[in-house]
């Protein structure tokens, strides 16, 4: 079974500067998808970011980067020119769609993001 | 608009009054789930299925019910609702369970609060 962790359950960082989230992960999979979930105070679930795990190539959308470490199991997300409304919960997930052909997502606890003016 | 429409959004029901959350999407998706979100614990799959007539448990399926008789349809039904279900429902569906990459992103519905007294 696939687990995901999230160890830090809140984090704050100042308007404009960089921030960044820690995930870790547990897999036997050797082909899957990571992914990052941004959560406003609406709920809506928002995609960030979205690795492939055959990908070596670090994923980017933007401000938003990932630190991907396949034989570390780290997945880690950085927030670049921090902007207010980053402020969110942030889920990290973990996907392998061809395990049981069900694509479900595996989450992290989530981290609370707190972007202060 | 591209979109995943839960129903309703917020209920407060008692315990035992049988009740469905209802979901659907209009792009022609085949793959469907639901996720409950309770704190500390991130989001964990319920119910899942591949394609019409086709569903499969997830992680928590205890006290639920879903049926897929349409591809656009995939209700959520509480036949008798206790407190430990209250939480934050939500709905997704991708293109499909598996395959190639892309076609597994999951679009999330905008969430349904349910509270059992």
């Amino acid at each position: 079974a696939q687990t995901v962790t999230q160890s830090q359950p809140e984090m704050s960082v100042q308007e404009a500067e960089t921030v960044t989230l820690s995930c870790t992960y547990d897999t036997s999979e050797n082909n899957y998808y990571l992914f990052w979930y941004k959560q406003p105070p609406s709920r809506q679930m928002i995609l960030v970011i979205r690795q492939e795990a055959y990908k070596q190539q670090n994923a980017t959308e933007n401000r938003f980067s990932v630190n991907f470490q396949k034989a570390a199991k780290s997945f880690s997300l950085k927030i670049s020119d921090s902007q207010l409304g980053d402020t969110a919960m942030y889920f990290c997930a973990f996907m392998a769609p061809w395990v049981g052909a069900n694509s479900k997502l595996t989450f992290g606890k989530g981290i609370t993001l707190s972007v202060r003016p | 608009e591209a979109q995943v429409t839960q129903n309703p959004r917020y209920l407060i029901t008692v315990t035992g009054k049988k009740l469905t959350v209802t979901c659907s999407q209009n792009m022609n998706h085949e793959y469907m789930s639901w996720y409950r979100q309770d704190p500390g614990l991130g989001l964990r799959q319920i119910y899942y299925s591949m394609n019409v007539e086709v569903t499969d448990k997830g992680d928590v399926p205890e006290g639920y019910k879903v049926s897929r008789k349409e591809k656009r349809n995939f209700p959520l039904i509480l036949e008798s609702p206790s407190p430990n279900q209250t939480s934050l429902y939500f709905c997704a569906s991708s293109l499909s369970g598996q395959g190639p990459s892309g076609a597994n992103v999951l679009t999330f519905g905008a969430g349904s609060r349910l509270t059992v007294l």
